[in-house]
C-alpha cells in the first residue's frame, strides 16, 4: 500500500526557474512531513520539514506548502540552480512509538544551466 | 561530528553467496534503521532498532536476511544466500530517538550490492 504518492517522477527546469514537486498522503495520523534530498552515490539528507499545524514553511529558496484538508503537500524550489539537481523524496511519519518514515517514490530534478 | 558510516560501499557477489553489511551510527543515536533502496525508488524500511532491540522487523525477509545490533551501537545486516533480486542499495540511518524530530534521519552513503 503506497501511503505517500509523489509526482512528477522527473522534472526538468531551467536555471532560475521554479521547481514544484507534489505529494499526497492517505494516513491522517501522519504529523510530520520531511523532504529529503539525495545526490547520486549518497544517502538521502533532510532538506526541510513541516508539521500540519502550519500551512507553509520557508528555508532559503526552499518552501513547503501544506494543505491539511486535501492531504497534500508540495516542495517549491525558487531560483533553481544546477546544484539543486538531485532526487527529492517526500516522506511522512506519525511521531510517537511508531516513528516509521514512509517515503514517496522520488522525483529526479534536473536544472539546466 | 562524524556521520553514519557504512561498509563496504560496493559489493559484487554471485547468487547463493552470503554477504554482510556493517553500519556505525552517529554517536549517541539510539535508533538505527536499515533501509533497502531499489533504483529509482524511495527507501523501504527493513528493520528498526531502539538500542539493542529490534522493534520493527516486519519487512525483513527473515528466511534469508538477518540483522543484529550488539551493545546498541554498530549493526550488521546479513543476506544468506543472496538472490538476483537482492541487488540494491542498502542504507543505514540513525536518529537521536523520541521527540518532535521523529522523521529526522541521518543516512549513510549506502552499500551497493550487485548479485550476478
Amino acid at each position: 500500500q503506497q501511503q505517500v504518492k509523489q509526482s512528477p517522477q522527473s522534472l526538468i527546469v531551467q536555471k532560475g526557474g521554479i521547481s514544484i514537486i507534489n505529494c499526497a498522503y492517505e494516513n491522517t495520523a501522519f504529523d510530520y512531513f520531511p523532504w529529503y534530498q539525495q545526490f547520486p552515490g549518497k544517502g538521502p539528507a533532510l532538506l526541510i520539514a513541516i508539521r500540519p499545524d502550519v500551512s507553509e514553511k520557508k528555508e532559503g529558496r526552499f518552501t513547503i506548502s501544506f494543505n491539511k484538508s486535501a492531504k497534500q503537500f508540495s516542495l517549491h524550489i525558487m531560483d533553481s540552480q544546477p546544484g539543486d539537481s538531485a532526487t527529492y523524496f517526500c516522506a511522512a511519519v506519525r511521531s510517537g512509538s511508531a516513528r516509521q518514515l514512509t517515503f514517496g517514490s522520488g522525483t529526479q530534478l534536473t536544472v539546466l544551466p | 561530528e562524524a556521520g553514519v558510516v557504512q561498509s563496504p560501499r560496493y559489493k559484487i557477489i554471485e547468487k547463493k553467496q552470503p554477504v554482510a553489511f556493517w553500519c556505525n551510527p552517529i554517536s549517541g543515536h539510539n535508533t538505527l534503521y536499515w533501509y533497502l533502496q531499489n533504483l529509482g525508488q524511495g527507501p523501504e524500511l527493513l528493520i528498526r532498532y531502539e538500542n539493542e532491540e529490534a522493534v520493527d522487523d516486519s519487512q525483513l525477509p527473515k528466511d534469508r536476511f538477518s540483522a543484529e545490533r550488539l551493545k546498541g551501537v554498530d549493526s550488521t545486516l546479513k543476506i544468506q544466500p543472496a538472490e538476483l533480486g537482492d541487488s540494491a542499495v542498502y542504507l543505514c540511518a540513525s536518529s537521536p530517538g523520541a521527540g518532535k524530530k521523529a522523521g529526522e534521519l541521518f543516512f549513510g552513503e549506502g552499500s551497493r550490492l550487485t548479485v550476478l
